[in-house]
């Protein structure tokens, strides 16, 4: 079991680019979620996905961001327009929805120069 | 005020000494308590969860709920300095999936 997959580790955008960061859940997992880690602040919720479907999405800015969990293939999270703000490590887990906690992937580190 | 709040540290011990870290709560809709622990430059990882008040054990890790005073505690007995991690307390109000609520998490260094 491969556990949650997310490429690229490390990502360098400049402002104004696009960034895309891919997660592929643990096998036999549905729900997949999107957290934000800043240095110094704890994970941040983001959003929370089915299968081609936003089950919550209250903590996604309003503007730029945006996610995605198709019927095939990996979840995208999606941040256009990039600016220094948006530097943070970026965090996938996974769950089966059946009992409490997640896995996690190792995180993609966005670098906005 | 934040809906979980933990104190950031850093923590310093000794090896083979006993930690104690501890989580305050406002939301009383929170059911399932858990905690995490993330190493430098890695993704968190499930160390134990708890379901309402009580204890839980397993090998040198205690997990403490108390619901009445919005309190967690995770105890690490005969701690190692490969214990030396950011542990994160989180807590959900369901069990079907839904997001997590996380402390800032707490800074851990055992020294040999």
């Amino acid at each position: 079991n491969a556990g949650v997959m997310q490429n690229p580790r490390h990502l360098v955008r400049r402002r104004g680019q696009e960034a895309r960061l891919r997660c592929s859940p643990m096998k036999g997992h549905s729900h997949v979620y999107w957290y934000r880690q800043l240095p110094e602040e704890g994970l941040k919720f983001m959003v929370y996905l089915q299968k081609e479907n936003i089950i919550d999405e209250s903590g996604m800015p309003k503007e730029r961001f945006s996610a995605e969990f198709p019927k095939e293939g990996p979840s995208i999270l999606r941040i256009q327009q990039v600016v220094r703000g948006d530097s943070a490590a970026y965090f996938c887990a996974s769950s089966s929805g059946t009992v409490p906690g997640y896995t996690f992937g190792s995180g993609t580190r966005l670098t906005v120069v | 005020q934040k809906e979980v709040e933990q104190d950031p540290g850093p923590l310093s011990v000794p090896e083979g000494a006993i930690v104690s870290l501890n989580c305050t709560y406002s939301n009383s809709a929170f059911q399932y308590f858990m905690w995490y622990r993330q190493y430098s430059r890695k993704g968190p990882e499930l160390l134990m969860y708890t379901y309402s008040s009580g204890n839980k054990e397993d090998g040198r890790f205690t997990a403490q709920v108390d619901k009445s005073s919005k309190y967690i505690s995770l105890f690490i007995r005969d701690s190692q300095p490969s214990d030396s991690a950011t542990y994160l307390c989180a807590m959900s109000a369901d069990n079907q999936g839904g997001k997590l609520i996380f402390g800032q998490g707490t800074e851990l260094s055992v020294k040999p």
